[in-house]
């Protein structure tokens, strides 16, 4: 079975600075799909960044980046220039495209302060 | 605002009551998956339907059932509530390709904001 694990229940920031978030799964699979998912204080599952497993260039979406290391099985979030907004929960989730299978498998999420 | 809607936002009832969650999925998209959000648990994956068809099945309660309409909107029933029961449901959508395949962003899964239910 796929896991995902992030080893840091809580991380913090000063603001402008920059901050990166681990992530690490488990999968036998070699095409799969990965996501970094934003929970704010709201509770809304926001998307923030994905990437696919059979692209070597790693995702950027504005001031959020990822670092992809398939032998590794290793998916960290860089945030940068860190805003007040950015603070919330983040969750790294894994996907597989087969039928029948699309579920998001999450990792237990990593809290994210940003620091005035 | 993610275009899928979930209704009610809270929900309190007691043990051994039936509740039903409402969701509303992305126009156009096919696919409605449905994840339980608890303290312990984390983000679990109950269930997923794919224009009007159970597609996927998770680790869902016997107690717990749902189903997608054929306007594509689709229910959670939770029936003989328990306390551990209390959670954040989400449901989520994709338009989901209808085959297997390489990812072509179009299998996104976009979330609900939630229905909290509280058991008492």
């Amino acid at each position: 079975a796929q896991t995902v694990t992030q080893s840091q229940p809580e991380m913090s920031v000063q603001e402008a600075e920059t901050v990166t978030l681990s992530c690490t799964y488990d999968t036998s699979e070699s095409d799969y799909y990965l996501f970094w998912y934003k929970q704010p204080p709201s509770r809304q599952m926001i998307l923030v960044i994905r990437q696919e497993a059979y692209k070597q260039q790693n995702a950027t979406e504005n001031r959020f980046s990822v670092n992809f290391q398939k032998a590794a099985k290793s998916f960290s979030l860089k945030i940068s220039d860190s805003q007040l907004g950015d603070a919330a929960m983040y969750f790294c989730a894994y996907r597989v495209p087969n039928f029948g299978n699309e579920k998001l498998t999450f990792g237990t999420g990593t809290r994210l302060t940003i620091i005035p | 605002d993610s275009g899928v809607t979930q209704t009610p936002k809270h929900l309190i009832t007691a043990t051994g009551q039936r509740v039903t969650l409402r969701c509303s999925p992305r126009s156009g998209d096919l696919s409605v998956y449905w994840y339980q959000q608890s303290l312990d648990q984390g983000l679990q994956f109950l269930i997923q339907y794919y224009n009007g068809e159970e597609r996927a099945k998770g680790n869902i309660l016997e107690r717990f059932s749902a189903q997608q309409f054929p306007d594509l909107h689709s229910e959670l029933n939770l029936s003989s509530l328990e306390l551990g029961d209390s959670a954040l449901y989400f449901c989520a959508s994709s338009q989901d390709t209808g085959t297997s395949g390489r990812f072509r962003g179009t299998d996104t899964q976009y979330f609900g904001p939630g229905t909290r239910l509280t058991v008492l």
